[in-house]
């Protein structure tokens, strides 16, 4: 398995407050990206980014944020959450021209 | 824009019945295509990538651009083969963002 670690693992926590989650790879991979997935939605892609403190909007980055500066760690924000944002978050990593390998997913309820 | 469509929420198949998961996609251009297995609570994990044209745990896909479809397909299911299975589409030209479709359910029957 390619060397990806999520953390934290599950989250549960109040609408109105901020949450970090944390992707850290040792792959030493150029390209990092944050998915959420939901039923009946699949994965979809919030922010990705392809170096240090290069990054980019996904299909569904409202309300999120990201911040890459160093290259084996890829952090997700949410500001403020909502329960929409509840969810299953993934993260992924890959080299130029590579597929892409997903981490264990981070559980995040929002109450 | 890019899209990818699997028609089927569930399949439910026997065990030793072909398997065939659709995989429909629309891009202007040429896209690469991917098959991705998430086995229960757990990580996805590549299963097929279009341009290696491997055959992973007895699953095949190719690619129709006529078509432009990406079935996956196994002749004998197993039981371990019950999962959520996506299909995913890459656009060309150094663009390595993924877009998926919404999954299928495979479940084997005993």
């Amino acid at each position: 398995d390619a060397g990806i670690t999520q953390s934290p693992r599950h989250k549960v926590t109040e609408t109105g407050t901020p949450v970090t989650l944390r992707c850290h790879q040792t792959e030493n991979h150029r390209y990092m990206y944050w998915y959420r997935q939901d039923p009946g939605h699949g994965l979809r892609l919030i922010h990705y980014s392809y170096g240090v403190k290069d990054t980019d909007k996904g299909e569904v980055s409202d309300g999120y944020s990201v911040s890459r500066s160093k290259t084996e760690d890829f952090l997700l924000t949410l500001e403020s959450a909502t329960s929409s944002q509840t969810s299953v978050y993934f993260c992924a990593i890959s080299a130029p021209g590579q597929p892409q390998h997903f981490g264990d997913g981070t559980r995040l309820s929002i109450l | 824009a890019q899209r990818v469509t699997q028609p089927e929420k569930l399949l439910s198949v026997f065990k030793g019945a072909p398997v065939e998961l659709k995989c429909n996609y629309s891009y202007s251009g040429s896209p690469e295509l991917f098959w991705y297995v998430q086995y229960s609570r757990q990580r996805l994990q590549l299963l097929l990538r279009h341009i290696s044209r491997e055959s992973i745990k007895g699953f095949t896909a190719d690619l129709n651009k006529g078509e432009t479809s990406f079935h996956l397909k196994k002749p004998f299911a197993q039981e371990e083969d019950s999962a959520m299975y996506y299909c995913a589409l890459s656009g060309s030209g150094g663009n390595e963002k993924l877009t998926f479709g919404t999954g299928t359910r495979l479940t084997i029957i005993p």
